[in-house]
């Protein structure tokens, strides 16, 4: 089906293993970006890609690692989970056109909590 | 880019227009209007974008001053559904900041039978 599936929707893990949250969009966008929301607070940019090959921190990128090997997919890695990292991770793309026709579209999210 | 100063929390009677103000005083010409909107634990939908003429799709309004700096999303019908978090960001299309979106508090529209 076509869209922007994440994976898991929920996780639970231990402070210092290391996880991977999976973003999959099947739109060939050239943007994907990550995002973090915790309770009772706005959306905060964790990193971006303009690219396979090419990405670049946002507002809160410490402690995490991105790659993108392919467009399609762009995995977001905890390094040594700390419960600070504990929130919802949302994954969105859009389109590389000059004007942002029809905006971003997000994942449905990924709870995790850090125990 | 440019921030946007909303109402925290606003309440509307189902059926009844729903209009949400946002000031964005030091946009930018090249910057664009956004609307998103996040019904609770989902993530953000798209709803409307503008750059200086008002605009219209199949779920709102978007009426934006001839100045700029504020605009007032419209939801001409609410339903119960409509109930969310709604986002007003100002960002450009591309260049070094990608387009990226940076959301405020927004404001929370409860709409009530």
């Amino acid at each position: 089906d076509a869209g922007i599936t994440q994976s898991p929707r929920y996780k639970i893990t231990e402070t210092g293993r290391q996880v991977t949250l999976m973003c999959h969009q099947t739109w060939s966008h050239s943007y994907m970006f990550w995002y973090r929301q915790d309770l009772g607070h706005g959306l905060r940019l964790i990193y971006y890609s303009a690219a396979a090959d090419i990405t670049d921190k946002g507002e809160v990128p410490d402690g995490y690692v991105v790659s993108r090997s392919k467009t399609e997919n762009f995995p977001l890695t905890l390094e040594s989970a700390t419960r600070s990292q504990t929130s919802v991770y949302f994954c969105a793309s859009r389109t590389g056109t000059a004007v942002l026709a029809y905006g971003y579209t997000f994942g449905s999210g990924t709870r995790l909590t850090v125990v | 880019d440019a921030k946007t100063t909303q109402p925290p929390s606003m309440d509307c009677a189902e059926g009844r227009a729903a209009n949400l103000p946002c000031n964005h005083s030091t946009i930018s010409g090249n910057e664009y209007v956004y609307w998103y909107r996040q019904i609770h634990s989902q993530g953000p939908q798209y709803i409307i974008h503008g750059l200086k003429n008002n605009e219209t799709n199949e779920m709102a309004s978007l009426i934006i001053t001839e100045d700029r700096k504020s605009s007032t999303l419209i939801l001409p019908h609410a339903t119960l559904r409509d109930t969310a978090v709604y986002y007003c960001i100002v960002t450009n299309a591309g260049g070094t900041s990608y387009g990226k979106l940076t959301f405020g508090q927004g404001t929370i529209l409860t709409v009530h039978p």
